[in-house]
């Protein structure tokens, strides 16, 4: 099983503050890196999808970043709304192998 | 949600019951898959399929079972042999390349 760990565990921003987070991964096989946004009530919904190093990738003010050398991920939200308010979950394919998730980054943007 | 189908949303069951949740997808791929989320932790796989007619257990597999006899269905039995089967269980489909997974919206099964 792989171990896909993910910090913060919970973040509390004010309304137009950048943030970050970060998402780790054994590097050993590497295959795929995916982003989800979970908000509440909802299902998840893929952000990203990274396989190469040095990947970058944008969805308006969201972006994320990959090392596969290292084993880690960055997502990057700029001015945050209140709409960003949400669960981000990170998951790591190795090889052949089925998805492995992290425990997921809470972020709670306040007005 | 998205293609993907579960129901009920919400499942109370008696100790000693089994139950069987639903999921279904109009989104033609062949590989689907159960998850369980328990709070504080990431989802877990229970058991997934990546064609029709067989399937693979996944971390978590004991005290469940599953069939795939459509393409477009994937039920997830929850038998008496779980020990804990209070949880949020969600159903995907890897809809492959850039698009990742996507999830149904959830059933949130309760042991009462």
């Amino acid at each position: 099983i792989l171990n896909v760990e993910q910090s913060p565990q919970s973040l509390h921003v004010q309304e137009g503050d950048s943030t970050n987070f970060t998402c780790s991964f054994p590097s050993s096989n590497f295959y795929a890196l995916h982003w989800y946004r979970w908000e509440t009530a909802k299902s998840p919904e893929a952000l990203f999808v990274m396989t190469l190093n040095g990947d970058e990738k944008k969805k308006g003010r969201i972006s994320a970043t990959l090392n596969t050398k290292e084993g880690y991920s960055y997502l990057y939200i700029k001015g945050s709304q209140p709409e960003d308010s949400a669960t981000y979950l990170c998951a790591s394919h190795s090889g052949y192998s089925t998805l492995t998730f992290g425990k997921g980054t809470m972020l709670l943007v306040s007005p | 949600d998205g293609g993907i189908t579960q129901s009920p949303k919400y499942l109370f069951r008696k100790e000693g019951q089994n139950v069987t949740l639903s999921c279904e997808q109009n989104l033609n791929h062949d590989a689907m898959y159960w998850y369980r989320q328990d709070p504080g932790q990431g989802l877990r796989l229970i058991y997934y399929s990546q064609i029709v007619n067989d399937f693979q257990k996944g971390d978590i597999a004991e005290g469940y079972s599953v069939s795939r006899e459509k393409k477009e269905s994937f039920p997830l039995t929850v038998t008496s042999a779980q020990k804990n089967p209070t949880a949020f269980y969600l159903c995907a489909v890897r809809t492959g390349g850039a698009d990742g997974y996507t999830f149904g919206s959830g059933t949130r099964l309760t042991v009462v």
